[in-house]
């Protein structure tokens, strides 16, 4: 099944930067596509951002494309998400996710098992 | 984009009941539909991929079935621990754009 343990959510200022960890552990990771998803405080769920297996494919939500970048470390078995120029709409907490299936054919579906990391904006 | 629409957003119903929540793509997204459970505080949980894939672990009184972009997730009969916020998410093509959830109270 595999765990995911995110870290690095905080408080920061409207226009800085702000790097998210998740550390997977219990499953073979260099195998699997993994996504990070957010919600904002009363919001619903929203996709941010997704990486394949050899860091050949990442996409973005059209929200944080340009400010954020998304890369990760097989050797670690870890993703990352850069957060450069928050804005007070970046505020949610955020989960990472591991894909459903192995690639090269990730079903883009989000297994979360961690319990997210918060980050908050203030203006 | 994808736009997808949820429906109900929200739904009020008892112990025992049959609850059915659908989702509408609005393009073919090929069955590459999920939902979730979302709990306050909790990890949003995987229930079903691919429209019908009942994700490991997750209790066989959640299915889930499609006609073409119509999807639909039903609870056969309602458990305490079910009522929660559910969401449908499109995994066809980027944004893997969310349903803006359906909140499943108490009656």
């Amino acid at each position: 099944e595999g765990q995911l343990v995110e870290s690095g959510g905080g408080l920061v200022q409207s226009g800085r930067s702000l790097r998210l960890s998740c550390a997977a552990s219990g499953f073979r990771f260099d195998v699997y596509a993994m996504h990070w998803v957010r919600q904002a405080p009363g919001k619903g769920l929203e996709w941010v951002s997704s990486i394949n297996w050899n860091s050949g494919i990442i996409v973005y939500a059209d929200s944080v494309r340009g400010r954020f970048a998304m890369s990760r470390d097989n050797a670690k078995n870890s993703v990352y998400l850069e957060m450069n120029s928050l804005r007070g709409e970046d505020m949610a907490l955020y989960f990472c996710a591991k894909d459903t299936a192995y690639s090269p054919s990730p079903d883009n579906a989000f297994d979360i098992s961690g319990q997210g990391t918060m980050v908050t904006v203030s203006s | 984009d994808i736009q997808m629409t949820q429906s109900p957003s929200s739904l009020s119903a008892s112990v025992g009941d049959r609850v059915t929540i659908t989702c509408r793509a609005s393009q073919t997204i090929s069955r590459r539909l999920n939902w979730y459970q979302h709990k306050p505080g909790k990890a949003p949980k995987l229930l079903i991929y691919k429209a019908s894939s009942l994700q490991s672990g997750v209790p066989s009184r959640f299915s889930g079935s499609d006609s073409g972009t119509d999807f639909t997730l039903t609870i056969s009969s309602l458990q305490l621990e079910d009522f929660a916020t559910y969401y449908c998410q499109q995994g066809y093509s980027p944004p893997y754009t969310f349903g803006q959830g359906t909140k499943l109270e108490i009656q």
